[in-house]
């Protein structure tokens, strides 16, 4: 199973990007690398997934480098309500959906 | 579509008592997954169902704790007798499940146990 690595916490402002590194060295040839958000009170919510090179959605961007040994998480334009703990997780889809969550990064948006 | 949903909200109990919490997840999503998540902590795993089917259950301290998801849908974890450090969010979670992907996992509100 392959482990993950994350920064503990990150302060930003508001209106910066904020890029968030996850290191996940003994991954998987079948694993894919997803991403988490959670708020104080409330249950992870996702925001992306990849497999490699770079994936885009409405919310953030997904940068994963050819030998897919870590990944970074892109958040354009942050806002307050983007303080929040992010978690990088590693695992199969095939197998179950198999996937683990490390300690994650807190994210802390100041104005 | 409806997210998934827990009971109770909230539970106090006294230690060595008993307690049991529900979850129903999406309808349609045969993978279930139950987590603890301790106070600045990141979820860790109890056990995960794939329809009504225990696929991984390695970290359930099973000495007190038990989950069943009968007709692959409800589940109950149930923990008997608590301890203190059971203390914590009891997060629920489905995914769509299958070979096909589909494994975005909805969390749902959590149950938060206090163990006196």
């Amino acid at each position: 199973l392959a482990k993950t690595t994350q920064p503990i916490s990150m302060d930003s402002y508001e209106g910066q990007e904020v890029n968030i590194t996850c290191s996940h060295n003994n991954i998987a040839t079948n694993d894919y690398i997803t991403w988490y958000q959670q708020f104080p009170s409330q249950g992870p919510r996702f925001i992306i997934q990849g497999y490699k090179t770079k994936v885009t959605n409405e919310v953030a961007s997904l940068f994963i480098p050819a030998d897919r040994k870590s990944s970074t998480l892109s958040l354009p334009r942050v806002s307050l309500s983007d303080t929040a703990v992010y978690y990088c997780l590693v695992g199969a889809q095939y197998n179950f959906n198999k996937f683990y969550f490390g300690s994650g990064t807190k994210l802390n948006v100041k104005p | 579509e409806a997210g998934v949903a827990q009971s109770p909200r909230y539970k106090i109990i006294e230690k060595r008592q008993s307690v049991a919490f529900w979850c129903n997840p999406i309808s349609g999503h045969a993978t279930l997954y139950w987590y603890q998540q301790i106070l600045g902590q990141g979820p860790k795993l109890l056990i995960q169902f794939q329809n009504n089917g225990v696929v991984d259950d390695s970290q359930l301290p099973k000495d007190r704790f038990s989950a069943e998801r009968l007709k692959g849908v409800d589940s109950t974890l149930k923990i008997q007798p608590a301890k203190l450090e059971d203390s914590a969010v009891y997060l629920c979670a489905s995914s769509r499940g299958g070979l096909a992907g589909g494994n975005e996992q909805f969390f749902g509100p959590g149950t938060r146990l206090t163990v006196l």
